[in-house]
């Protein structure tokens, strides 16, 4: 069974530290996006990573994924407090029964000044 | 009508009646979802469909059901509510189906409280 973990699942950090939010899954992936949500609002897509070494960058926030290792890292530089947010990874694999999708738990980043 | 809406926003709804929960996507998608949110839980994947007229069970696909009969709508139903239903649902499309390779967008979402 597909099982996705995130770590840690509360952070709180100051401003201009970095920092590194953990996703761990259980089976092989075919995919992992990861989202962003605000309290009260929608999710927002963030990244979505394809293959293994995959890694993108927006901004203060870089994602890598290694399929290897069944792990994906988002990885916070200078944090700034608009980067306060929940930030959930999602693992995707293609089943014959039915397309799966996954979510983690998220994580609740809290940027203090 | 700019992305995913759904409606309502919010409902409180008695145990064991019917409800349709509405969504509408005007990004000519073919591929929509419905997730439910709970607390500690993340988000899980109720229904799919990867083009009009199809749909898929997710996770979660149990009291619920789901129709597409267009492009553009894909509406949510809990033939007879229980309180475990009680969530925040959010509806999603994609231009492609998960199986792509392309990211999800997700409506505002609608908070049903089940009593």
């Amino acid at each position: 069974e597909l099982k996705v973990e995130q770590n840690p699942l509360f952070l709180s950090m100051q401003e201009g530290k970095n920092y590194t939010i953990y996703c761990n899954y259980s089976t092989t992936s075919d995919r992992l996006y990861w989202y962003r949500q605000d309290p009260g609002k929608s999710l927002e897509s963030l990244f979505v990573l394809l293959s293994n070494g995959a890694v993108k960058q927006e901004g203060r926030l870089m994602a890598s994924l290694d399929t290897k290792a069944r792990l994906s890292t988002l990885h916070i530089t200078a944090a700034v407090h608009d980067l306060s947010a929940t930030y959930f990874c999602a693992v995707f694999r293609m089943k014959t029964s039915y397309d799966k999708v996954i979510f983690g738990p998220g994580t609740s980043l809290s940027v203090i000044p | 009508i700019a992305g995913i809406t759904q409606a309502p926003t919010s409902q409180i709804l008695a145990a064991g009646r019917r409800m349709t929960l509405r969504c509408t996507q005007d990004m000519r998608h073919n591929a929509m979802y419905w997730y439910r949110q709970d607390l500690g839980l993340g988000l899980r994947l109720i229904h799919y469909s990867n083009t009009a007229g199809t749909t898929g069970k997710g996770e979660v696909p149990d009291g619920y059901s789901v129709s597409r009969a267009n492009t553009d709508d894909f509406p949510l139903t809990l033939a007879s509510a229980v309180p475990s239903q009680t969530s925040v649902y959010f509806c999603a499309s994609s231009l492609k189906g998960l199986a792509g390779t392309n990211e999800q967008f997700f409506g505002p979402g609608t908070r049903l409280t089940v009593l």
